[in-house]
């Protein structure tokens, strides 16, 4: 079964700031990998995934992630965060012909204006 | 187009009583996936029905059941309720293929006193 790893749980910043969120899985195959946020009242919104292909992918609201399969990480960043940023952020993982997800602990990031 | 839509929104019920969920899944989505979110936690995956039969599941005993209907459509229940079952039940709903986003939910916010 897979499993993921988030670190520093809570994150605090200040705006325009840089942001980047770790996230390490534990599973020998191929996987699909996920980055998920979740605003304050709302439901889980899928930021960016992949899949396969090029290993940095962009996701909306100016994120993107890398994929390094060699250290199984899919870390996520942003150069320059807004308020509007502050949110969980949940890194997920499952493999392929299974979309069973398996998540990490998150990440409450607070932007502070 | 709706999402995925879940009711209720907020639920209290007592110790040892049953509880029932339910799930309608965004359209064009066959597979509806259920997911346990204790606070400060990931969601933990509990189980997945697709064809209206389970087809997968978590580590969680079996007062944890579930249905889905032939619109694909889902409940999930719980029978005698602990305290330890509060937390937020998330649905998630998504298309039979590889390489497919589950789309969630707001959630159902289940408290057990």
């Amino acid at each position: 079964a897979q499993s993921v790893s988030q670190h520093n749980h809570h994150v605090i910043l200040s705006e325009a700031a840089s942001l980047e969120l770790g996230c390490n899985y534990s599973y020998g195959g191929t996987v699909n990998l996920f980055w998920y946020v979740q605003y304050p009242g709302q439901h889980l919104q899928l930021l960016l995934k992949y899949f396969s292909g090029d290993p940095l992918v962009k996701g909306i609201k100016g994120f993107e992630a890398e994929f390094i399969k060699s250290k199984f990480s899919f870390n996520l960043r942003k150069p320059s965060v807004q308020w509007s940023d502050t949110a969980e952020y949940f890194c997920a993982v499952n493999a392929p012909g299974n979309n069973r997800l398996a998540f990490g602990k998150g990440n409450q990031v607070v932007v502070i204006p | 187009d709706a999402g995925v839509t879940q009711s209720p929104t907020h639920l209290i019920k007592t110790r040892g009583q049953q509880v029932t969920l339910r799930c309608s899944p965004k359209s064009g989505h066959d597979t509806v996936s259920w997911y346990q979110q204790a606070l400060g936690q990931g969601p933990q995956f509990i189980f997945q029905y697709y064809e209206e039969e389970e087809r997968q599941r978590g580590n969680f005993p079996d007062r944890f059941s579930g249905h889905q209907f032939p619109n694909y459509s889902s409940e999930l229940n719980v029978n005698a309720l602990l305290l330890g079952d509060s937390a937020l039940y998330l649905c998630a709903s998504s298309e039979n293929r590889d390489n497919t986003e589950a789309f969630f939910g707001q959630g159902t916010r289940l408290t057990v006193v």
